[in-house]
């Protein structure tokens, strides 16, 4: 079975600069979830989908962060602008339920100068 | 702050021992724990996951075990290998909602 895929893998950008970030999870899973992982630390929960809805977005920064699921399958992660703290890597994983096992990505690796 | 956590960052093993990784949580209301494992460049990998109604669990070469009175995790790999070399972490669930991750241990193996 084809695992979680994501694209780019890395990606460079100035400050103020926007950017996209790309997830195709696992076929049939109706949960998807964006993290954000800063060097050193675990990942942070960004936004859970439950197909191409919103289960959770709380510690979304919603004044540069935003995330879409349109179709229920593949979604997108945007950041506009970038800060420079926003450099991390950024994982996207899904499950089968909201319960179940999450399989992650190899994420995108973002640096912001 | 952190919900869950790991006692060492840095945890340093012979090939051949048996590691034992810990974890701490706070939230008792959290039903639903998991070990991943993290290589360099790669994202988390799952290993193994245990419900708050069990108290171990067995994989291949490695067992989980949840201790609810302290609110303790632990990760034990049987006879460590080269290939196990990586950032461990635990997580916590409960509910329908995304895993709280700890900040991980680095496992090193010593040949």
């Amino acid at each position: 079975e084809a695992g979680v895929a994501q694209s780019p893998r890395y990606k460079i950008i100035e400050k103020r600069q926007s950017v996209a970030f790309w997830c195709n999870p696992i076929s049939g899973h109706a949960t998807l979830y964006w993290y954000q992982q800063i060097l050193g630390q675990g990942p942070k929960l960004l936004i859970q989908f439950q197909n191409n809805g919103v289960v959770d977005d709380s510690q979304l920064p919603k004044d540069r962060f935003s995330a879409e699921r349109l179709k229920g399958v593949d979604s997108t992660l945007k950041i506009q602008p970038a800060k420079l703290e926003d450099s991390a890597v950024y994982l996207c994983a899904s499950s089968f339920g909201p319960r179940d096992t999450q399989y992650f990505g190899p994420g995108t690796r973002l640096t912001v100068l | 702050g952190e919900s869950v956590g790991l006692h060492l960052p840095t945890l340093s093993v012979q090939e051949g021992d048996n590691s034992i990784i810990n974890c701490a949580y706070s939230n008792s209301a959290s039903d639903y724990f998991i070990w991943y494992k993290q290589e360099s460049g790669k994202g988390p990998q799952f290993i193994i996951d245990i419900r708050s109604n069990m108290d171990k669990r067995q994989g291949q070469r490695v067992t989980v075990l949840l201790n609810k009175t302290v609110k303790h995790l632990s990760l034990q790999i049987a006879a460590t290998q080269p290939g196990d070399s990586a950032v461990y972490f635990c997580a916590e669930g409960g509910g329908a909602d995304g895993l709280t991750f700890g900040k991980g241990t680095h496992l090193i193996i010593q040949p």
